[in-house]
């Protein structure tokens, strides 16, 4: 089935440590996203991607970096910059083609815990 | 993108219809408004979208006041499992494949009871 996967699902590090966060879509999409959410708060945005080997920084990019070799893949990661990383990370992505309404599609999210 | 506004949190009874306010008024005249739902710890949903005529799907329809300022998300019978957080969101859309950022507020907590 079509859809988009994150990986891990539940994830510890230590104050300092690096961690990448893994998302692969087979949607065929051109745009995708990644969303930080902080309990009982909306989602914001980190970084974004339109198409392969492009990415623009989000409202809240600092402490995070991305890449996009592929079309299928958008993995983050959560540097030691990063003050408070503690928190349920979403990728989404979506078809901006003609004729699409913009949906985005979502993961189930990665939830990161710094201990 | 245009600012919303909904309130934080609303109640429904199992059965009966739930109408799910939202204020833009500062919406321009290329953005959408768009409505996703997001159950607990799980990835938002898409439900429906609109410019600025009334739209309807198998999950919703989507009433937006004739000056766009304010539009209403209405689910028709509300289950338990619609208990989630609605985020209503205004979106640019040109030439009909860019798209702006979609940026979620805090969104309503919708709560149906039995």
């Amino acid at each position: 089935d079509g859809g988009i996967t994150q990986s891990p699902k539940y994830l510890f590090r230590k104050e300092g440590q690096n961690v990448t966060l893994s998302c692969e879509q087979n949607l065929n999409h051109d745009a995708m996203y990644w969303y930080r959410q902080d309990p009982g708060q909306g989602l914001r945005l980190i970084y974004y991607s339109q198409i392969v080997n492009d990415f623009q920084k989000g409202d809240i990019a600092e402490g995070y970096s991305v890449s996009r070799e592929k079309k299928e893949s958008f993995p983050l990661t959560v540097t030691s910059a990063q003050k408070n990383p503690t928190a349920f990370y979403l990728c989404a992505s979506s078809n901006g083609g003609q004729g699409s309404n913009g949906e985005l599609f979502f993961g189930e999210g990665s939830r990161l815990t710094v201990l | 993108d245009a600012k919303t506004t909904q309130p934080p949190s609303m109640d429904c009874a199992e059965g009966r219809a739930a109408n799910l306010p939202c204020n833009h008024s500062t919406i321009s005249g290329n953005e959408y408004v768009y409505w996703y739902r997001q159950i607990h710890s799980q990835g938002p949903q898409y439900i429906i979208h609109g410019l600025k005529n009334n739209e309807t799907n198998e999950m919703a329809s989507l009433i937006i006041t004739e000056d766009r300022k304010s539009s209403t998300l209405i689910l028709p019978h509300a289950t338990l499992r619609d208990t989630a957080v609605y985020y209503c969101i205004v979106r640019w859309k040109m030439g009909g494949t860019s798209y702006g950022k979609l940026t979620f507020g805090q969104g309503t907590i919708l709560t149906v009871h039995p």
